[in-house]
């Protein structure tokens, strides 16, 4: 069975202070890890695919690594709109449905 | 219209009630998804739909019945629910890929359902 755990629950940061969350994964066949973010009463917005271990990809002050048993999302010089529940999951292929962690709430202290 | 749209955005329901929900993709993807959002829980997959046919069904109680009448929208039937129903429903949309890689999926605002 697919299983993915994020760490840590919840997590409080100064504007600033940069910081990385961490999502470990148990999945037979992995054909992709995505990273979404979730604003309250929204639904998940897409930010990140990645598809080997050694990938690497970037959009403004995040970026998202992968290794064969977890990816980490590293927030460089966080700003209070960064604020937000971030969500791992993965997938085995095709129309697979995705697989979720339970996400990081993340908040960014002014 | 863009994106993924869900309506109704909130819907209250008794527990005899029946009633649907709506999604629709405007991103001319050929998958679309169910997914369930319960507080403290992780975003639980209830039904895939690949090309208008089910391809999974995450042991999903009868009383949630989908259907997909086109490649652009997805419905949920809603009938004799029970108070821990209650949560946010996600309708999301992707391209199938039958190759080695796999394409993103984008997600709806959501049905937020109170049953009482």
């Amino acid at each position: 069975e697919d299983q993915v755990t994020q760490s840590p629950e919840a997590l409080r940061l100064q504007e600033g202070e940069s910081s990385s969350l961490n999502c470990s994964y148990t999945v037979s066949g992995l054909r992709g890890l995505f990273w979404y973010r979730q604003d309250p009463g929204k639904g998940p917005e897409f930010l990140f695919t990645l598809y080997s271990a050694g990938e690497e990809k970037e959009k403004e002050r995040l970026k998202a690594t992968l290794t064969k048993k977890e990816s980490f999302l590293h927030i460089t010089a966080p700003k209070p709109e960064d604020s937000a529940t971030y969500l791992c999951a993965v997938q085995r292929g095709g129309a697979d449905g995705l697989t979720f962690g339970k996400g990081t709430h993340l908040i960014i202290q002014p | 219209e863009t994106g993924v749209t869900q309506t109704p955005r909130h819907l209250v329901m008794g527990m005899t009630n029946k009633k649907s929900l709506k999604c629709e993709q405007h991103l001319g993807h050929n998958a679309m998804y169910w997914y369930k959002q319960s507080a403290k829980k992780p975003l639980e997959l209830m039904f895939v739909y690949s090309l208008e046919e089910r391809v999974e069904n995450n042991s999903v109680p009868s009383r949630f019945s989908p259907e997909c009448p086109n490649s652009s929208h997805l419905f949920l039937h809603l009938h004799t629910l029970q108070p821990e129903d209650s949560a946010l429903y996600l309708c999301a949309s992707s391209q199938d890929s039958p190759g080695l890689y796999s394409y993103e999926q984008y997600f709806g605002p959501g049905t937020r359902l109170t049953v009482t």
